[in-house]
């Protein structure tokens, strides 16, 4: 069975840190992964697209990477704001399957 | 504000009752997924439909069943639920199968 494991499961950060978010996932033959954010009750956003022929990718403050061979990814998060609280999820596509699979995510609060 | 829509955003339900949640998409995508999100469980992918062909989890209720009448519209129509069935329903749309999915706000669904 395909897995995502995220870890921090919750993580709490003064206003202005940098930070990191770990996604580890078990298929290696991934197609694609990708980063959301969620706020309480509502929607994700897709926040980052990673190709599986890509190493990382960047949307302002924020930065995933991508190493197939290890089986990890990690979303860099910049000068963290309030407004960045919210749950993110990572999730990928493997080549076998058409369909994301899903980590359980990490709750980031930033402490103004 | 996303491209995928879903009404109604909130529904109480009996366990005798029959819905549907709506959900529709203008982005101009190929494919169609309905997700199940409950408490403290990763997001689960109910059903997909990519040109029209429909691609289920095989652990999905029957008492759940998904409609496409076209490329741009998605049903979920509800019957005989359970309260274990209270859950946040998500649309998500791709251009295909493989590509980044783009997700509605959700259906918060409560059985009653």
């Amino acid at each position: 069975k395909q897995e995502v494991t995220q870890i921090p499961a919750a993580l709490s950060v003064p206003e202005g840190e940098n930070l990191v978010l770990n996604c580890s996932f078990t298929d290696s033959a991934i197609y694609n992964l990708q980063w959301f954010r969620q706020d309480p009750g509502k929607g994700l956003t897709s926040l980052l697209l990673i190709q599986s022929s890509q190493r990382e990718q960047t949307s302002g403050r924020l930065n995933a990477s991508l190493d197939k061979s290890s089986g990890r990814s990690t979303l860099y998060i910049a000068a963290s704001q309030p407004g960045d609280s919210a749950t993110y999820l990572c999730a990928f596509t493997s080549g076998s399957a058409r369909q994301l699979t899903f980590g359980s995510g990490t709750q980031l609060t930033v402490l103004p | 504000e996303t491209g995928v829509t879903q009404t109604p955003r909130h529904l109480v339900m009996g366990m005798t009752n029959k819905k549907s949640l709506k959900c529709e998409q203008h982005l101009g995508h190929n494919a169609m997924y309905w997700y199940k999100q409950s408490a403290k469980k990763p997001l689960e992918l109910m059903f997909v439909y990519s040109l029209e062909e429909r691609v289920e989890n095989n652990s999905v209720p029957s008492r759940f069943s998904p409609e496409c009448p076209n490329s741009s519209h998605l049903f979920l129509h509800l019957h005989t639920l359970q309260p274990e069935d209270s859950a946040l329903y998500l649309c998500a749309s791709s251009q295909a199968s493989y590509n980044e999915q783009f997700f509605g706000p959700g259906t918060r669904l409560t059985v009653l």
